[in-house]
């Protein structure tokens, strides 16, 4: 399978402390992105870094790339309880217009 | 506001009864995909569309159908759901214009339950 895997696969932090979670995918790509999930709702786009990019800042969010160890790693800083989800990385099949999601992280914020 | 729209929200049927879930995008973007969710794991493409050019997924069961009669409406048809069908489905899109770089815009998601 070329999904990409991520940890930890659950999360659970205080508010106020930092969350990361970690992407690690199998092929070449020339970008990543990131998406988060609402419980029952559809996934929205986060922040996209390029092959070329090794760190992104968004806001609170921090993307960090590894094309040599073929990882990523999400930092969101500061956490509210507004950031419970799932999220998920995404690295699109060469060749191809589709994408590849990893398993997702599921976060959970407690006030 | 530019968006991907998903109708319904929620879907019961019957075990083997058809099924349409549809999809509109007021992005004009050229690209759309079909994705079948389940609980708690990663979103799985069923198939995709670039223009009319329609790509199917070598895992994706006979049982599903897809149709694209223009740009901004896409539908899923399950010709006869199983309890296995029973899923969130979830429409993307995204415009290769810029090049393959593009992020995915997705709908809110249809529910499906099989009874």
């Amino acid at each position: 399978s070329q999904q990409g895997e991520e940890d930890p696969q659950a999360l659970s932090i205080q508010e106020g402390e930092n969350a990361t979670m970690n992407c690690s995918y199998k092929t070449s790509i020339n970008n990543l992105q990131w998406y988060r999930q609402n419980s029952g709702r559809g996934l929205v786009h986060l922040i996209l870094i390029r092959s070329n990019e090794r760190e992104k800042h968004s806001g609170r969010l921090r993307v960090t790339l590894d094309t040599s160890k073929k990882s990523s790693s999400l930092l969101i800083t500061a956490s509210r309880a507004a950031d419970t989800a799932s999220y998920f990385c995404a690295t699109p099949v060469a060749g191809t217009y589709k994408y590849i999601f990893g398993t997702g992280t599921r976060l959970k914020v407690l006030a | 506001d530019a968006m991907v729209i998903q109708n319904p929200r929620y879907q019961v049927t019957q075990f083997g009864k058809p099924v349409t879930l549809s999809c509109s995008q007021t992005l004009n973007h050229n690209v759309m995909y079909w994705y079948q969710q389940k609980s708690s794991q990663a979103p799985k493409l069923l198939f995709h569309y670039y223009d009319k050019d329609f790509n199917n997924e070598a895992d994706t069961p006979d049982n599903f159908q897809s149709r694209r009669p223009n740009t901004s409406f896409c539908f899923l048809d399950i010709r006869s759901p199983g309890l296995g069908d029973a899923a969130m489905y979830l429409c993307a899109t995204s415009s290769l214009d810029r090049g393959r770089e593009e992020t995915q815009y997705f709908g809110p998601g249809t529910r499906l339950l099989v009874l």
